[in-house]
């Protein structure tokens, strides 16, 4: 089972729509989780971390189920600019300080005009 | 510096030849990770450095391939006898501490093994 699991895409939605990606984990320990945002041919950025509780920045919405190890991405009215690839990214470990980021291969996201 | 800097951003070289990168990290991050993304692939980890610590090499996919960090700084990925299947962006990205903070990638060095 691969460490980090998410639907590839892509996902074609109009302007103004809202999309939801998500993603799973198979390392319960894990202790840190984030997504971020690939454009093509670019390096990936951080979008934004996921918090136990959940947490909004603008349209971008993330959360996170431990009980279920699944985490969430809503992008309420998406923009043409919102499309990219988007990467869930997970720090697996006991200890969280000691162990690199695995990303998820990314979900692809087309905003169509 | 601003940001995470990697030289070059192309590189095409000869199946067999040596090749060296190189990563500069944002000044202040004690922890500074390679990993290579294929064409349409996603990101795999190759090693990391924290600190004075000894690195985590786990990822290396071979003894082609090492990397060192001097003075707790400048990286260097070093491939020797380069393999058409190492063609790939080579990512490396630094961050404060640990993985708490997510990570600054560079934008990667594209490497052509021909």
């Amino acid at each position: 089972r691969k460490e980090v699991e998410q639907d590839p895409g892509p996902f074609n939605v109009p302007e103004g729509a809202t999309v939801a990606f998500n993603c799973t984990y198979s390392n319960s320990a894990s202790q840190s989780f984030f997504w971020y945002r690939q454009d093509c041919r670019k390096e990936p950025k951080l979008l934004m971390s996921v918090y136990s509780s959940g947490n909004e920045d603008g349209r971008f919405t993330a959360q996170l189920n431990r009980a279920s190890q699944y985490i969430s991405l809503l992008i309420r009215d998406s923009k043409l600019s919102d499309s990219a690839t988007y990467l869930c990214v997970v720090n697996s470990g006991e200890n969280s300080g000691n162990t690199p980021l695995v990303f998820g291969k990314g979900t692809r996201l087309s905003v169509i005009a | 510096g601003a940001g995470v800097s990697q030289s070059p951003s192309n590189k095409v070289t000869e199946k067999g030849k040596d090749v060296e990168l190189r990563c500069d990290p944002i000044s202040g991050h004690t922890a500074l990770y390679w990993y290579r993304q294929s064409l349409g692939q996603g990101l795999e980890f190759l090693i990391y450095f924290q600190g004075n610590s000894a690195p985590d090499k786990s990822g290396l996919p071979s003894d082609r391939f090492s990397a060192e960090r001097t003075g707790g700084s400048v990286s260097t990925l070093t491939i020797q006898r380069t393999q058409q299947e190492d063609s790939a962006v080579y990512l490396c990205a630094s961050s404060l501490a640990y993985g708490n903070y997510g990570y600054t990638f560079g934008s990667g060095t594209r490497l052509t093994v021909v």
